[in-house]
Parts: C-alpha cells; structure tokens; sequence
C-alpha cells in the first residue's frame, strides 16, 4: 500500500532562516509526489511536484523541494522563511494503482515562522 | 480563470434539512473531487468525477448525494446529516484524473455546521 509520512506535527523557525519541512513517501514503482499549502479558512494551495527528471524541484513562493530515492524522502525547503509562511503543509503522494486521480495525503505539519 | 469557486462559505443546518453545495470552474479541467476535512487534518476523498461521470465513491453514506450537472459545475446535496458530518467541504479540479502528473486546484472550501 502506498502512504506518506509527515513525521513532525509542527515546526518552528525564526524569521529569515531556512525552513525544511520533512517528508517521506512509501510506494510500489515510481513515486508521484506533490506539496500543498493551506492558510487559516482557506481551500490547499499546490506548491509543487515531483514526477520525474531533476531531483530538486522549484515550485510557488520560493519554496523548493528535494526529491531523494534512496531516503523516499521529498522534504521542503525555503532558504530564509516568512513569517507568511506560517501555514499548515500537506505532502501528497498520487495513489497510481487506482488510476482515478486519487492523492494520499499525510497528516500534515504546521509551520511557525517567528518574527 | 486558474479558479475554484465554492458557494456557500458557511452552512449552518439541522438534522432534517436539505442543503446543496456548490463548486465551479472554468479551467476546462475534466476531473472534479469532493473532500471532507476536519480541523487540522489532511482532506479525506468522498467523490472523484472524470468526465461528468462519477468514477470513485469513498463509501460515503448516502446522506451525501453528489452531481455533476456539467463539465463546469460539481453540487454535492445534503440530507438528514449527523453533526459529525461538520467539517470543512472542499472541491477540487484537475485537467483529468488519470495522467500522474496532473495537480489538483482546490476551492475555499464550504465551512459545514451541523445541528
């Protein structure tokens, strides 16, 4: 079965400093694996994804990821945060075995960007 | 228009009442999600339809009755309801539900209060 895993409810850094928000991912064949973002009352905004190619991705807001096979990790990174930034982050994995669009989504971690 | 929109924002109804919700875009995107997500929890797929056609029922109850009157539009409506069913109702659209590639655009979210 495919999942993914947030391992950390909640992270804390201060202003300007970088941000990695950890993630890691169990699958059977190629992982497809995408970031969200969702801000207090809002809908989950799509940061990024990985499907093939370059092992570092550049998505929306700065924010970047590092796809890593052999760890099935795809933590994200931002090199000096915001306190904008504080949000909760959802990594999603593309359940493939059901061919219907269907993402499997951690449990999510909440940023807190510290002025 | 890169737009989810969803009306109401905010539901409050009895026990015996029927609602509808409503999702729209204008994407072109064919494939069209129906998620429940309590607070600070990942969003849980009900409903996926592709092409109009209702392809992924997450055995959700029939007190949750989903329609997809066109490519544009997506209802979910709502009758006899548990207050457990209070949550946060998104809808999401992508440009089909079978490529792997393709990211899911999420509405705001209908803010649902059961009582």
């Amino acid at each position: 079965a495919q999942s993914v895993a947030q391992p950390e409810d909640q992270v804390n850094v201060a202003e300007g400093n970088p941000l990695t928000v950890k993630c890691t991912y169990s699958v059977s064949g190629n992982p497809y694996l995408f970031w969200y973002v969702q801000y207090p009352n809002r809908g989950l905004q799509f940061l990024l994804k990985y499907i093939t190619g370059d092992n570092l991705v550049k998505g929306s807001y700065g924010f970047e990821a590092e796809f890593n096979k052999s760890q099935t990790s795809f933590h994200l990174k931002k090199p000096s945060a915001l306190v904008s930034d504080s949000a909760l982050y959802f990594c999603a994995v593309r359940d493939i075995a059901s061919n219907t669009g269907k993402l499997i989504f951690g449990q999510g971690t909440t940023l807190q960007v510290k002025p | 228009d890169t737009e989810v929109t969803q009306t109401p924002k905010h539901l409050v109804m009895g026990m015996t009442n029927k609602k509808s919700l409503k999702c729209e875009q204008h994407m072109g995107h064919r494939a069209m999600y129906w998620y429940k997500q309590k607070a600070k929890k990942p969003p849980e797929l009900m409903f996926v339809y592709s092409y109009e056609k209702l392809s992924i029922n997450e055995s959700v109850p029939s007190r949750f009755s989903p329609e997809c009157p066109n490519s544009s539009l997506l209802n979910l409506h709502l009758h006899a309801l548990q207050p457990e069913d209070s949550a946060l109702y998104l809808c999401a659209s992508s440009q089909d539900s079978g490529p792997v590639y393709n990211e899911q655009f999420f509405g705001p979210g209908t803010r649902l209060t059961v009582l």
